[in-house]
């Protein structure tokens, strides 16, 4: 069965750098989440967009800002990074109508921010 | 404001033994309550889900939870661990007039199971 794909699945930057991470949900999932998952932390939500439109905000940084395309991938962009944002981004995924409740989450990407 | 609270960092069982992961929340309305479980340098993996109806909802690889709505309580359980369920456990639950809410997750808790 497709999974959520998360592109880079690493990333290394310098601080005050930008970077620019990539979800891509399994097929016919029309809404998707954003979560932050510091060193032995639990996942912090960030963001959600249901059908391109931002649904849910959680503790998402000024700094950082996401949407989601027609195709319903989505992007999550990092600006002036800091030391402090090294954490597994995980991205999710699920229909909003129906039953599934649950989400499905990505591999994550790994960012390391020197 | 929605919460879930593990008091468990780490919980210790013994191969073939029953195995208890204790979770409790809090939230205003009717919750929505999940349990994923997270492998080292893993996304989460959805084990099971309480919605409505029967309290004892069962999941993936033989693991089962009960919803108690007086204690808002939802544990994992399972009755005969094995060494590969060892991994890190996290619950999470979402108020269900949320829409696309994102989830609330619990500290997680250290399943280890000694051979």
């Amino acid at each position: 069965a497709a999974g959520v794909i998360q592109s880079p699945r690493h990333l290394i930057k310098e601080k005050r750098e930008t970077a620019t991470l990539k979800c891509y949900p399994i097929p016919r999932h029309d809404t998707v989440y954003w979560y932050q998952q510091g060193p032995g932390q639990d996942p912090q939500f960030l963001i959600s967009f249901y059908e391109k439109m931002q649904s849910d905000k959680g503790s998402i940084p000024d700094r950082f800002s996401a949407q989601q395309f027609s195709d319903y991938h989505s992007e999550l962009n990092m600006s002036s990074l800091e030391l402090g944002d090294s954490a597994l981004y995980f991205c999710a995924s699920r229909p909003l109508a129906g039953a599934n409740n649950e989400q499905f989450f990505g591999p994550g990407t790994r960012l390391t921010v020197l | 404001a929605q919460s879930v609270a593990q008091p468990e960092d780490q919980v210790n069982v013994a191969e073939g033994n029953p195995l208890t992961v204790k979770c409790t929340y809090s939230v205003s309305g009717n919750p929505y309550l999940f349990w994923y479980v997270q492998y080292p340098n893993r996304g989460l993996q959805f084990l099971l889900k309480y919605i409505t109806g029967d309290n004892l909802v069962k999941g993936s690889y033989g693991f089962e939870a009960e919803f108690n709505k007086s204690q808002t309580s939802f544990h994992l359980k399972k009755p005969s661990a094995l060494v590969s369920d060892s991994a890190l456990y996290f619950c999470a639950v979402r108020d269900r007039g949320g829409g696309a809410d994102g989830l609330t997750f619990g500290k997680g808790t250290h399943l280890i199971i000694q051979p």
